[in-house]
């Protein structure tokens, strides 16, 4: 059964970097087959997809638009774990943030299988 | 990108009821539009793949349906746990992934 258990900071400082992390178990973060998500959910904008990376051969990443050029999302092979950051952060940053696994099913089609448990992330002084 | 659009946006019913959500894509996304209901103060769950695989381990009274951009969630015999928010989600055209805005059930 794969887990992703989440962790990082509650509470981060306007102008500041957000930074949290998800432990993978039960699947690697070097999956040929998985891609690993970052997803943030608030009441304004619903749920946003921010970036995924996987590895096919060699290292892919993706980031959403809306936040490109703030956005890291690196994976640890010896931790098996990716993370993400945020810099320069701002009250509209302020979010759950999860991390989740998209695989391949049956019929082509892939979906979000697992989710990490969810961080709610408030930006404020 | 492509937009999500489900209706209704909140509906209420009673345990027992037959409820049906529906989700408009804004271009043709086949058959790659994933359901997935999230509980308060949990993460999303996938129920339905393809417009209309079960996810293993989901109930059969969950039922999907639709292709192109017109698809359907139907919960038949609503139980207590099923008072939930629930998103559809093309994977159509990715990145990026987008969702729809959700339809929360509420016990009526």
């Amino acid at each position: 059964q794969v887990q992703l258990q989440q962790s990082g900071p509650g509470l981060v400082k306007p102008s500041q970097t957000l930074s949290l992390t998800c432990a993978i178990s039960g699947d690697s973060v070097s999956s040929n087959s998985a891609s690993w998500y970052w997803i943030r959910q608030s009441p304004s904008r619903g749920l946003e997809w921010l970036g995924r990376t996987n590895y096919r051969s060699k290292w892919f990443t993706d980031y959403a638009v809306s936040v490109r050029g703030r956005i890291t999302i690196n994976p640890d092979t010896s931790k098996n774990q990716v993370s993400l950051h945020l810099t320069s952060v701002t009250p509209e940053d302020t979010a759950v943030y999860y991390c989740a696994r998209v695989e391949p099913m049956s019929r082509g089609v892939a979906a979000f299988d697992f989710w990490g448990q969810g961080t709610m992330v408030t930006v404020s002084a | 990108d492509i937009q999500m659009t489900q209706s209704p946006s909140s509906l209420s019913a009673s345990v027992g009821d037959r409820v049906s959500i529906t989700c408009r894509a804004s271009q043709s996304v086949g058959i790659f539009l994933n359901w997935y209901r999230q509980k308060p103060g949990k993460a999303p769950e996938l129920l339905i793949y393809g417009a209309s695989s079960l996810q293993n381990g989901v109930p059969s009274r969950f039922t999907a349906s639709g292709s192109g951009t017109e698809f359907t969630l139907t919960i038949i015999s609503l139980q207590t746990e099923d008072f939930a928010t629930y998103f559809c989600q093309q994977t159509y055209s990715t990145p990026p992934v987008t969702f729809g805005q959700g339809t929360r059930l509420d016990i009526k």
